[in-house]
């Protein structure tokens, strides 16, 4: 079965410090594979997408960017985190069937 | 521009009552619905979905109804449990990308 995974679970970053989170994904081959950020009161905004390796879609600018250097890897990082920047990111993955398939998602608090 | 949008920002049900959540959307290019589930700290779950081919689909106590003319469905939570308690996200797709619009979500309460 297809898993997804996601870390750290939380973090606490200051201001202008880089950021890295890993997503990777278990069970499937080619994913399509997103990046999420919920802020409060603004429900799930997309941030990248990624069909392949190597290819990165941003859909919002930002300060943040994406690689996705392995088939089933995708980090989403930063390279000086902004106050604005704290927020719960969800990597996930599409199941056409299902939609997506979200990872459990990082408590990112920027200080 | 929002193109799915979850007007009531949250709701409050009695246990065994009916819980009714409305979305809208305004992309006719939609063709894919979408309803997850989301508690706190964690990702969103896949709750029910349903195709622009019809207009009603059924799982368990969820059922989601779809109004294509009027660019509306809704998710029927029936009977409500305090465990239904969570944020609910609607969700769109036109198919043709592998890109999901999301509505900014509502917060069901069931109170026992």
């Amino acid at each position: 079965s297809q898993t997804i995974h996601q870390w750290p679970a939380t973090l606490v970053q200051p201001v202008g410090s880089p950021l890295s989170l890993e997503c990777t994904v278990e069970g499937t081959s080619n994913p399509n594979l997103y990046w999420y950020r919920q802020a409060a009161g603004r429900g799930l905004q997309l941030l990248f997408y990624s069909v392949g390796i190597g290819q990165i879609s941003s859909e919002v600018p930002q300060n943040l960017s994406a690689s996705r250097p392995q088939d089933r890897q995708f980090i989403l990082s930063s390279k000086k985190l902004l106050l604005s920047d704290s927020g719960f990111y969800l990597c996930a993955w599409r199941d056409r069937g299902y939609g997506y398939t979200f990872g459990s998602g990082t408590r990112l608090t920027v200080v | 521009d929002q193109q799915v949008k979850q007007n009531s920002p949250s709701l409050s049900v009695q246990e065994g009552r009916i819980s009714i959540l409305n979305c809208d959307y305004t992309n006719s290019m939609f063709d894919y619905f979408l309803w997850y589930k989301k508690y706190p700290a964690e990702g969103p779950t896949f709750l029910i979905s349903i195709s622009s081919i019809k207009d009603k689909n059924e799982d368990g106590r969820f059922t989601v109804f779809l109004n294509k003319s009027a660019k509306h469905l809704s998710l029927h939570i029936v009977p409500s449990q305090p465990g239904d308690s969570a944020v609910y996200f609607c969700a769109a797709d036109t198919g043709g990308y592998q890109k999901v619009t999301f509505g900014i979500g509502t917060k069901l309460q069931v109170i026992p």
